[in-house]
């Protein structure tokens, strides 16, 4: 089935560094999502993305988040400054609509460890 | 409270027997999904679901709208099947947007 990508998929960091975590969606699709799971916890909706514009965020997307996807080219959420609290894996998604019968594809996560 | 609550929390069968998982919403539904989440995190998407019956091998989801349920049948479990599985169900104004249950962890022994 249609393929999201997620690169890369571990990342450790130092707390206050910058990170960019980088995912590659389904190559006709037109909505793209990150969503945050902290380990043993529940997934959680972050933020998403269409047009170029971010449509709806949750009270998890910080003012340190950001997303973009410049030139069609990776989706791509930033963390700037990273934190301990951040350290969780994050799903990229994307799917062809938003409205009846959406069915959103995942990729496989990035693991993100600030230290 | 929780929109989406997922039964049992966890479930320890013997391979070759058959597990039964619950996932009920408290609001309409519009979309449903099911997914495995393997021990190390990553997701495997299982069904697309709505409304109705859907068939994948020895996996079976039942979504049954009026009743404001999903199941997720699993026939003749091996040890392989064990992980955690989630339910997703989509917003009415926004799709793609996913609360997800807390999931079943599933352990098949040997």
């Amino acid at each position: 089935g249609p393929k999201v990508l997620q690169i890369p998929s571990h990342q450790i960091i130092d707390m206050g560094q910058m990170v960019t975590l980088n995912c590659d969606p389904v190559s006709n699709h037109l909505y793209f999502y990150w969503y945050k799971q902290i380990l043993g916890q529940q997934m959680e909706f972050l933020v998403n993305f269409y047009n170029g514009k971010v449509m709806e965020k949750s009270k998890l997307f910080k003012d340190q988040f950001s997303v973009e996807r410049p030139d069609g080219s990776y989706f791509t959420l930033k963390i700037q400054p990273t934190a301990l609290e951040d350290s969780a894996v994050y799903f990229c998604a994307s799917s062809l609509g938003a409205g009846a019968n959406t069915e959103v594809f995942f990729g496989k996560g990035t693991r993100l460890t600030v230290v | 409270g929780q929109q989406v609550q997922q039964s049992p929390a966890s479930l320890v069968l013997q391979e070759g027997e058959n597990a039964e998982l619950q996932c009920n919403f408290s609001t309409s539904l519009n979309s449903m999904q099911w997914f495995y989440q393997r021990p190390g995190g990553s997701l495997v998407s299982l069904f697309y679901n709505p409304s109705g019956t859907k068939h994948s091998g020895r996996l079976t989801s039942t979504t049954v709208i009026k009743e404001r349920r999903s199941s997720l049948h699993i026939s003749s479990s091996q040890t392989t099947d064990s992980g955690t599985y989630l339910c997703a169900l989509g917003m009415n104004y926004n799709q793609g947007k996913l609360i997800f249950g807390q999931g079943t962890k599933l352990s098949i022994k040997p």
